[in-house]
């Protein structure tokens, strides 16, 4: 199975601050890698698909880079609305998996 | 508009059986795959399973952790996926979410829509 590995677990950040997030495939999965968003008590949401590509209504500030077997997310200017848990996952083979999730909290 | 609405959760008993469902609308169910997603208290996400659409026979994938104990189906005619889970465990406990996959590629087998879950628990 392919594990991915995301670091931090948790970051403290302000508004404005320039985050990023990295997920590290225990094995290359080209750009087959997508980046979700979950609020608390919320089902998560697609921010990113094939590493980087935006999905439809995602704002601009998120990028995601990265291919083989690095890839990061990036929030240009975090805003008060980007206080949430940030998961990637592998598309490239079964099972299919998640990172441990990134918690982005207010500084 | 998409939406996905999951049914059936509850509290079950060690060794205990449970279907969940998803009624799904506002798109052509049948030509999607479809996943099961859930989520433990307090952690992450963990892909449960797939069924794929007609086009590619409805067949299934499993993670690990529940192959052999749980089963996906579909029922196209009424816009519908199911999970049986069967023989379940206190570590089953988790909220399950029903996803659609936006695509059948590599690139667009991501889940584009997600229901709002149902908290199956699973205690004695």
């Amino acid at each position: 199975d392919i594990q991915l590995t995301q670091s931090p677990s948790f970051l403290s950040a302000s508004v404005g601050d320039r985050v990023t997030i990295t997920c590290r495939a225990s094995q290359g999965i080209s750009d087959y890698l997508a980046w979700y968003q979950q609020k608390p008590g919320k089902a998560p949401k697609l921010l990113i698909y094939a590493a980087s590509t935006l999905q439809s209504g995602v704002p601009s500030r998120f990028r995601g880079s990265g291919s083989g077997t690095e890839f990061t997310l990036t929030i240009s200017s975090l805003q008060p609305e980007d206080f949430a848990t940030y998961y990637c996952q592998q598309l490239n083979s079964y099972p299919l998996t998640f990172g441990g999730g990134t918690k982005v909290e207010i500084k | 508009e998409v939406e996905l609405v999951e049914s059936g959760g509850g509290l079950v008993q060690p060794g205990g059986s449970l279907r969940l469902s998803c009624a799904a609308s506002g798109f052509t169910f049948s030509d999607h795959y479809m996943d099961w997603v859930r989520q433990a208290p307090g952690k992450g996400l963990e892909w449960v399973g797939r069924t794929r659409n007609k086009a590619n026979s409805y067949t299934t994938e499993y993670a690990a952790s529940v192959k052999g104990r749980f089963t996906i189906s579909r029922d196209d005619s009424k816009n519908s996926l199911y999970l049986q889970m069967n023989s379940l465990k206190i570590e089953d406990t988790a909220v399950y979410y029903c996803t659609r996959a936006a695509g059948t590629s590599f690139y667009t087998a991501m889940a584009d829509h997600w229901g709002q879950g149902t908290l199956v628990t699973v205690s004695s």
